[in-house]
């Protein structure tokens, strides 16, 4: 079975730093997807950058970047010249390739970017 | 758009009492979701349908039942609520069938049972 975790339950920056949210999986699979979910206070979850487990290329979306290290398993989440907006729940999550879509959710790390 | 739509928004409980909650996506999606979310415990899914008519079980399916008779809804329903099932309830939707389509999400809803 698919177990995500992460070690970071909660974390505090200054507004414009940035900031590293940590994620690790177990998986026997080789082809996979990894998500961060973005869910604010109004409670929405939101999609903020996905990778394919067979691009080693690591997925970038503006201020968004991650750092896949397929072999240790590890799915780190950089959050560039943070934001007010930033401040929520962040959820690291997992996909088998071409099965039932089932996605394995994280804890949850809540980030909070101060003024 | 709509998306992805969660009936109710809040509900509040007396144990033992029935209902059932209605998730309705205008995508055409074929894979629907429903999860619950605790505090510390991220989204779990609950129970999720790959196709009209089909319904299988997910991580927490005791105490819960589903159905999915029309491509476009898909009910979640609670027999005999226990406290236990005080929780925000999120129904999610996508293409499904590994085309590299992320889930969307309803607004969820927040259920207490006192």
């Amino acid at each position: 079975a698919q177990t995500v975790t992460q070690s970071q339950p909660e974390m505090s920056v200054q507004e414009a730093e940035t900031v590293t949210l940590s994620c690790t999986y177990d998986t026997s699979e080789s082809n996979y997807y990894l998500f961060w979910y973005k869910q604010p206070p109004s409670r929405q979850m939101i999609l903020v950058i996905r990778q394919e487990a067979y691009k080693q290329q690591n997925a970038t979306e503006n201020r968004f970047s991650v750092n896949f290290q397929k072999a240790a398993k590890s799915f780190s989440l950089k959050i560039s010249d943070s934001q007010l907006g930033d401040t929520a729940m962040y959820f690291c999550a997992f996909m088998k390739l071409f099965r039932d879509d089932k996605i394995i959710f994280g804890k949850g790390t809540r980030l909070h970017i101060l003024p | 758009n709509a998306g992805v739509t969660q009936t109710p928004k809040f509900r509040v409980l007396k144990t033992g009492q029935s209902m059932t909650l209605l998730c309705a996506q205008d995508m055409n999606h074929e894979y629907m979701y429903w999860y619950r979310q605790d505090p510390g415990m991220g989204l779990r899914l609950i129970h999720y349908s790959v196709g009209e008519g089909t319904t299988a079980k997910g991580e927490v399916p005791d105490g819960y039942n589903v159905s999915r008779l029309k491509k476009q809804n898909f009910l979640l329903g609670l027999e005999s609520a226990a406290p236990s099932q005080t929780s925000v309830y999120f129904c999610a939707s996508t293409n499904g069938g590994g085309l590299n389509q992320p889930q969307h999400f309803g607004d969820g809803t927040r259920l207490s049972i006192l």
